[in-house]
């Protein structure tokens, strides 16, 4: 079985500041992905980085960044330069994937952390 | 490329009907997962389809079912609704060879009164 925890229910930044959302993680899958998606008001999730279990670098998109500590088994998002549009609850997530790299669509997600950007 | 659609975007039922909802995956996925997401329980696995087979399942009642189509569309069907199904309902598709993708739909607000 697979666990995610996020412990930060809300985090404040100022804009243009850097902020770290954190999760932590739990599985018996030598092989998986982790996920980080954001959620704003209107519901969409929307995909925001991954990274692999077995990627040695730690995955970045624009202003995302992943924080991955494999012993720790902590995948925190870093969020760079915040935006008064970047306010919004963010989830981790992962799921299992296979030695040969196939993914399986079941992720399990966090209970998500409720992002705040002061002007 | 046109995202993952969901239709309707929103449905109001009472308790005791049933309701399908749809779920269009973008182009060329072969696996739809299905969420459901309320302020209570969070965000919960339903069930995967890939290449029209149910891959993966959630521990919900037999109420709800779901099934894909040879064009990877999905469907999923909730029988005998009751006020707790009240929730959003995300549909994800990914290519399922590749690692990294899990795209999202819009979701439809299903409200069971």
């Amino acid at each position: 079985a697979q666990k995610i925890t996020q412990t930060q229910p809300g985090m404040f930044v100022q804009e243009k500041e850097a902020v770290t959302l954190d999760c932590t993680y739990d599985t018996s899958d030598q092989s998986y992905g982790l996920f980080w998606y954001k959620q704003p008001s209107s519901g969409e999730m929307i995909f925001l980085i991954y990274q692999g279990s077995y990627d040695e670098q730690n995955a970045t998109e624009g202003r995302y960044s992943l924080n991955f500590q494999k012993a720790r088994k902590s995948a925190n998002l870093v969020i760079s330069a915040s935006q008064l549009g970047d306010s919004a609850m963010y989830f981790c997530a992962m799921r299992p994937e296979n030695a040969g790299g196939t993914s399986y669509g079941k992720l399990t997600f966090g209970q998500g952390t409720i992002l705040t950007v002061h002007p | 490329k046109a995202g993952v659609t969901q239709t309707p975007r929103y449905l109001i039922k009472t308790r005791g009907q049933q309701v399908t909802l749809s779920c269009s995956p973008i182009s060329g996925h072969r696996s739809v997962s299905w969420y459901q997401q309320t302020p209570g329980q969070g965000l919960q696995f339903l069930f995967e389809y890939f290449s029209e087979t149910q891959r993966n399942k959630g521990n919900f009642p037999g109420r709800f079912s779901g099934r894909q189509f040879s064009n990877s569309r999905s469907e999923m069907n909730v029988s005998t609704l009751e006020l707790g199904d009240s929730a959003l309902y995300l549909c994800a598709s990914s290519s399922a060879g590749g690692r990294d993708e899990q795209y999202f739909g819009p979701g439809t607000r299903l409200t069971v009164t």
